[in-house]
């Protein structure tokens, strides 16, 4: 059983266009994330739902919409995307609160490529 | 968020044991580190955490230093399967106003020699 998977692995797209990122988790934890990696290899975090609640929010342009059905689900969508768009994108998921060390699970990364 | 400091890059022949220095000196007294690494064309895992005493799991072992400003991952046995990115994170392990977020940094390159 996959703990943290995403769909697709790989995606290839025209500048302009919309794209979702779809996460799914089974592991029970109450917080998800959308990290971006970029072509340096650096890795950031975008955004964080605890509880279907957004909760970390750092500086991602609008066009970045996540949205989290469920405790289980963290979407990615990007809206009229970008050269600069292009990356790894990993979902990772992690139990909350006090007594728990907050140990993050990922997800095998979707590679965007937008051209 | 505290700032951390690591080697870019470190060699290891495969079956020696391996050292990681990870600088920490801004890490607040509330803040457990982490380590992390990441494979290749994988996402990162979970390899350790700690806050003042040293650790031991089934992958490895960390020492921090008794001024908690630095620490040190240790694999006892380096295989070829252990060479990734290792990433060490201070992190306020119960969620706090940090929730969770995990800070990379540009981490260290292990290679593993046959």
């Amino acid at each position: 059983d996959t703990a943290v998977s995403q769909t697709p692995k790989y995606l290839v797209t025209q500048m302009g266009n919309d794209k979702s990122i779809k996460c799914e988790q089974n592991l029970g934890h109450d917080t998800m994330y959308w990290y971006k990696q970029d072509s340096k290899k650096f890795l950031k975090i975008m955004f964080s739902y605890n509880n279907k609640e957004l909760i970390i929010n750092e500086t991602v342009p609008n066009r970045f919409s996540p949205k989290s059905p469920d405790k289980a689900h963290l979407n990615l969508h990007i809206n009229s995307l970008e050269l600069g768009d292009s990356a790894v994108y990993f979902c990772a998921s992690s139990q909350l609160g006090m007594g728990t060390y907050n140990e993050q699970f990922f997800g095998p990364g979707t590679r965007l490529t937008v051209l | 968020d505290a700032k951390t400091t690591q080697p870019n890059s470190m060699e290891s022949n495969e079956e020696e044991p391996v050292h990681l220095p990870c600088n920490h000196s801004t890490i607040s007294g509330t803040d457990y580190i982490h380590w992390y690494r990441q494979l290749p064309s994988q996402g990162p895992e979970y390899v350790i955490h700690g806050l003042t005493s040293n650790v031991n799991n089934r992958m490895a072992s960390l020492a921090i230093a008794e001024d908690r400003k630095s620490s040190t991952l240790i694999l006892h046995r380096a295989t070829l399967r252990d060479a990734a990115v290792y990433y060490c994170i201070p992190l306020y392990a119960a969620g706090g106003t940090s929730y969770g977020k995990l800070t990379f940094g540009q981490g260290t390159i292990l290679t593993v020699h046959p």
